[in-house]
């Protein structure tokens, strides 16, 4: 099966810009989530969509970040405007349901966001 | 506020050694994943324990959880360079997967 695509792979914009990253999950998968890895540590989960709807997004700096999946499929991530503390890299995973043990996260390889 | 602690944050062997790296918490979690996660890459899933007290063996890695399932602990047998990389725990519940801070082991040949 094809795996969780994610794009752009590298992104590097000045402070107060605007970005966006797109996520297709695995077909299928009905669970979408969204993480942010800064360098050195763990994934932070930044929202957590069940279809189109939203599960969490208790993590989600609203008055900057955005995020939405329309048609319970793809989904894109929203900066406006860019800190530096943005920089990051986010992550996009999908899981077949949220059945925690029984439904595993998989994985896109990111997109590394540089804010200047 | 559910947190997982990762130690040691960054170790460094030769080939052939053995390690054991910790993920502890003060919550309670339905189940305890493990991930490696490589430069350029997402993490990828190694295993899911789910009961108190559970071992499992993958090849040279053995996954336990703890009694309380409150921590776990991932332990490599005669390490190899193809085992360097960013290892995470991540602790399941309230619908919510919560990632530790993760290890990064470096095997060196």
């Amino acid at each position: 099966e094809a795996g969780v695509a994610q794009s752009p792979r590298y992104k590097i914009i000045e402070k107060r810009q605007s970005v966006a990253f797109w996520c297709n999950p695995i077909s299928g998968h009905a669970t979408l989530y969204w993480y942010q890895q800064i360098l050195g540590q763990g994934p932070k989960l930044l929202i957590q969509f069940q279809n189109n709807g939203v599960v969490d997004d208790s993590q989600l700096p609203k008055d900057r970040f955005s995020a939405e999946r329309l048609k319970g499929v793809d989904s894109t991530l929203k900066i406006q405007p860019a800190k530096l503390e943005d920089s990051a890299v986010y992550l996009c995973a999908s899981s077949f349901d949220w059945t925690g043990s029984n439904s595993p996260l998989h994985f896109g390889n990111g997109t590394r966001l540089t804010v200047t | 506020t559910q947190l997982l602690e990762q130690s040691p944050q960054f170790l460094s062997i030769q080939e052939g050694e053995n390690l054991t790296v910790y993920c502890n918490s003060s919550s309670v979690f339905s189940s305890l994943q493990w991930y490696r996660q490589e430069p350029g890459e997402g993490p990828v899933l190694l295993v899911t324990v789910v009961t108190g007290g559970e071992v499992k063996k993958l090849k040279r890695l053995t996954f336990q959880f703890g009694d309380a399932r409150k921590d776990s602990s991932l332990h490599i047998t005669a390490a190899q360079p193809g085992d360097t990389g960013l290892y995470l725990c991540a602790g399941e519940g309230s619908y919510k997967l919560i990632f530790g801070s993760g290890t990064r082991l470096l095997v060196r040949p």
